[in-house]
């Protein structure tokens, strides 16, 4: 089994309608969760940063924690066409080391 | 905002070569770390840098990489003896603390 896996998508959505991109994990360890999105031939842009289980909010974006389920998810309201990326997630566990483990990315479109 | 920047974004080097990739972490950052992507795989860890020196590396940061600090700004990548597979997009990141990870725009190398 895959460490970390999302999806690959392609994704394709109408402009304003809400997304919803999730990871899935097997290693219980992870205690930090990490969306980015990235554009192709780019860096990885850090979108949102969670600890634990829960929710957080920022803007259009809110990130889900499920640890009981090992299961994370990125929700996009209002989606708009420059949201048209790939979406990471990545994720580290609290013992000693600041390694990430990312998964594959899902490539999302928003189509006017 | 500021920004890891990475130099230079495309280098191209014949197969036993040695290559240095270069990076400016964001100023005031204290971890930073080297980031590898193949064409159409996962985002792979390499190594962390803390405290000048390395606090982890994976599997893949053997003898044939290596990692500098040299002043106060610059964080470099040394790769010797290029091989074909080492062909990727690099990425260097940057954080205050061991919870995020800002990543630069990535340098391509490609091994001929």
């Amino acid at each position: 089994q895959k460490e970390v896996e999302q999806d690959p998508g392609p994704l394709s959505v109408p402009e304003g309608a809400i997304v919803s991109l999730n990871c899935t994990y097997s290693n219980s360890a992870f205690q930090y969760f990490m969306w980015y999105r990235q554009y192709s031939r780019k860096g990885p842009e850090l979108l949102m940063y969670t600890y634990s289980s829960g929710n957080k909010e920022d803007g259009r974006f809110t990130a889900q924690v499920d640890k009981s389920s090992k299961y994370i998810s990125l929700f996009i309201r209002d989606s708009q066409p420059s949201d048209s990326a790939t979406y990471l997630c990545a994720m580290r566990s609290n013992n000693a080391g600041n390694m990430l483990t990312f998964g594959g990315g899902t490539r999302l479109m928003v189509k006017p | 905002e500021p920004e890891v920047t990475q130099t230079p974004s495309h280098q191209v080097t014949q197969m036993g070569q040695e290559v240095i990739l270069r990076c400016v972490p964001i100023s005031n950052h204290l971890y930073f770390y080297w980031y590898r992507q193949i064409l159409g795989q996962k985002v792979e860890f390499l190594v962390s840098f803390y405290n000048n020196e390395i606090s982890e590396k994976s599997e893949i940061f053997d003898d044939q990489f290596s990692v500098e600090r040299p002043d106060g700004s610059n964080f470099t990548l040394k790769i010797r003896s290029t091989k074909l597979e080492d062909s990727a997009m690099y990425f260097c990141a940057s954080g205050p603390q061991r919870t995020e990870a800002f990543f630069g725009q990535g340098t391509r190398l490609t091994v001929v």
